[in-house]
C-alpha cells in the first residue's frame, strides 16, 4: 500500500531564508512523486514531479525537490523564501509498479513566511 | 484551455436532503478523481473514475455516497440524506489518459455546508 508522511504540520521561515518542507513515502514499487500547493479557497496547483532520472527536480516559482531513494524522501526546497510562498503544501505519491493512477496525498504542511 | 470546473462553489443543504456536486474535467482528460478535505486537514481520496467506469472507490463511504462519470456530461458526486459530518470541501481533479506519471489538475472545489 502507498503512504505519504509530512512530519511537520507547520513550517515558519523568514523571508529571504531558505525553506524546506519534508516528505517521506512508502510504495511497493518505484514511486512517482508530486508536490502541490494550495492557496485559501482554491484547489491544489501542481508544482513539480519526480518520475525518473535526475534526483533533483525543478518546478514552478523557484521550487525544487530532491528524491532520495535510500531515505525514501522527497523534500521540497527553495533557496530564498517569499511572503507570497505562504500556503499549504502537499506531497503525493503513486506506485509506478502497478501502473495505476491512484494518488495518495500527505496531510499537508502549512508554510508561513514572515516579512 | 478551461481548467477543471466544479459547481456549485458553495452548497448549503439541510440534514436529510441530497447534495449533487458536479465536475467537468479539462478537455482531453478521461480520468476523474474526487477528494474530501476537512478544515485544516489533508485530502482524503474518495473515488477514481474513467468514462462510464468506476476504477477505484476504496475511499467512498459505503452508504449514501455515489459517483458517476457518464459518457456525456460532467462527473457527479452524489450524497444522499446528508448529515452534519458531510460538511467539507470536495475537490475534483482530472488527468489525461497518456500515462500515470502525469500530474492531476484540480478544480477550486465545492464547499458543502449542512445545516
Amino acid at each position: 500500500a502507498q503512504s505519504v508522511a509530512q512530519p511537520e504540520d507547520q513550517v515558519n521561515v523568514a523571508e529571504g531564508n531558505p525553506l524546506t518542507v519534508k516528505c517521506t513515502y512508502s510504495v511497493s514499487g518505484n514511486p512517482y512523486l508530486f508536490w502541490y500547493v494550495q492557496y485559501p479557497n482554491r484547489g491544489l496547483q501542481f508544482l513539480l514531479k519526480y518520475i525518473t532520472g535526475d534526483n533533483l527536480v525543478k518546478g514552478s516559482y523557484g521550487f525544487e525537490a530532491e528524491f532520495n531513494k535510500s531515505q525514501t524522501s522527497f523534500h521540497l526546497k527553495k533557496p530564498s523564501a517569499l511572503v507570497s510562498d505562504s500556503a499549504l503544501y502537499f506531497c503525493a505519491v503513486r506506485d509506478a509498479r502497478t501502473g495505476g493512477f491512484k494518488t495518495i496525498f500527505g496531510a499537508g504542511t502549512r508554510l508561513f513566511v514572515k516579512a | 484551455n478551461a481548467g477543471v470546473m466544479q459547481n456549485p462553489r458553495h452548497l448549503v443543504r439541510r440534514r436529510g436532503q441530497e447534495a449533487r456536486l458536479r465536475c467537468s474535467p479539462m478537455k482531453g482528460h478521461s480520468h476523474v478523481y474526487w477528494y474530501r478535505q476537512l478544515p485544516e486537514e489533508g485530502l482524503k481520496f474518495m473515488v477514481y473514475l474513467q468514462k462510464e467506469n468506476i476504477i477505484d472507490e476504496s475511499g467512498m463511504p459505503k452508504e449514501r455516497f455515489s459517483a458517476e462519470f457518464p459518457k456525456e456530461g460532467p462527473s457527479i458526486l452524489r450524497i444522499q440524506q446528508v448529515v452534519r459530518g458531510d460538511s467539507a470541501a470536495y475537490f475534483c481533479a482530472s488527468s489525461p489518459p497518456d500515462g500515470s506519471n502525469q500530474p492531476q489538475h484540480f478544480g477550486d472545489g465545492t464547499r458543502l455546508s449542512i445545516l
